[in-house]
């Protein structure tokens, strides 16, 4: 069955501090990972990672993916209040796009 | 026990066809949605529902039509079918519509419109 995990579920900081969120995932047919920020409405698209090793990065925002051992991380420096925000993680497969989400990390900051 | 469940998984069809995409949720929430997924992988939220009664009607068109039995199932009728329409579609629930309330994501239906 697939999975995709993530952790921890929720977290709490305070500005100025770095996190780091994590997401592994047992999936058949592996194609793609992705991050979105969730704070209203629609998920923000963040990253899509396919191939290992190679760091995306965005501002404050990095992550990384390791298919070796089938996790990805997000990590956020320097964090703001306005990082705060449900983070999920996505994982295609196959070549019709199908999607798992994880659960996702809900991430506090606190000025 | 799968939490968000649609059927169906994948959708081919003509141009001009009417077609119906179901969504249930077995985790008590009352609120549900519908998004959109474009080529570059970003989510557009659709519609809302909360215990059956619509909240958020983005800007679709309104040849897509929410129908929402009762607050574990939204299903999504979508009329006269357009290539644009090709997609994958989520339906996502969550426990109440407070912007803060986790939303938990089915697993997509791709639709292509020939």
């Amino acid at each position: 069955e697939d999975k995709v995990v993530q952790s921890p579920l929720s977290l709490v900081v305070h500005e100025g501090d770095t996190v780091t969120l994590n997401c592994s995932y047992e999936v058949t047919n592996f194609r793609s990972l992705l991050w979105y920020k969730q704070e209203k409405k629609a998920p923000t698209f963040l990253f899509m990672l396919t191939s290992s090793g190679i760091e995306k990065k965005s501002g404050r925002l990095s992550s990384i993916l390791d298919k070796k051992e089938l996790f990805s991380i997000l990590n956020i420096t320097a964090t703001q209040t306005g990082d705060s925000a449900v983070y999920l993680c996505a994982v295609e497969k196959g070549n019709n796009n199908d999607m798992r989400f994880g659960a996702g990390t809900r991430l506090t900051v606190k000025p | 026990d799968t939490a968000v469940s649609q059927t169906p998984k994948y959708l081919v069809t003509q141009m001009g066809n009417d077609k119906s995409i179901k969504c249930e949720q077995n985790l008590g929430h009352d609120t549900m949605y519908w998004y959109k997924q474009d080529s570059k992988k970003f989510l557009k939220i659709m519609f809302s529902y909360n215990n059956k009664e619509l909240i958020i009607n983005e800007t679709v068109p309104n040849r897509f039509s929410p129908k929402s039995p009762d607050k574990a199932h939204l299903n999504l009728h979508i009329n006269s079918l357009e290539l644009g329409d090709s997609a994958v579609y989520f339906c996502a629930s969550s426990q109440a519509v407070q912007s803060t309330d986790t939303q938990y994501f089915g697993p997509g239906t791709r639709l292509t419109v020939l």
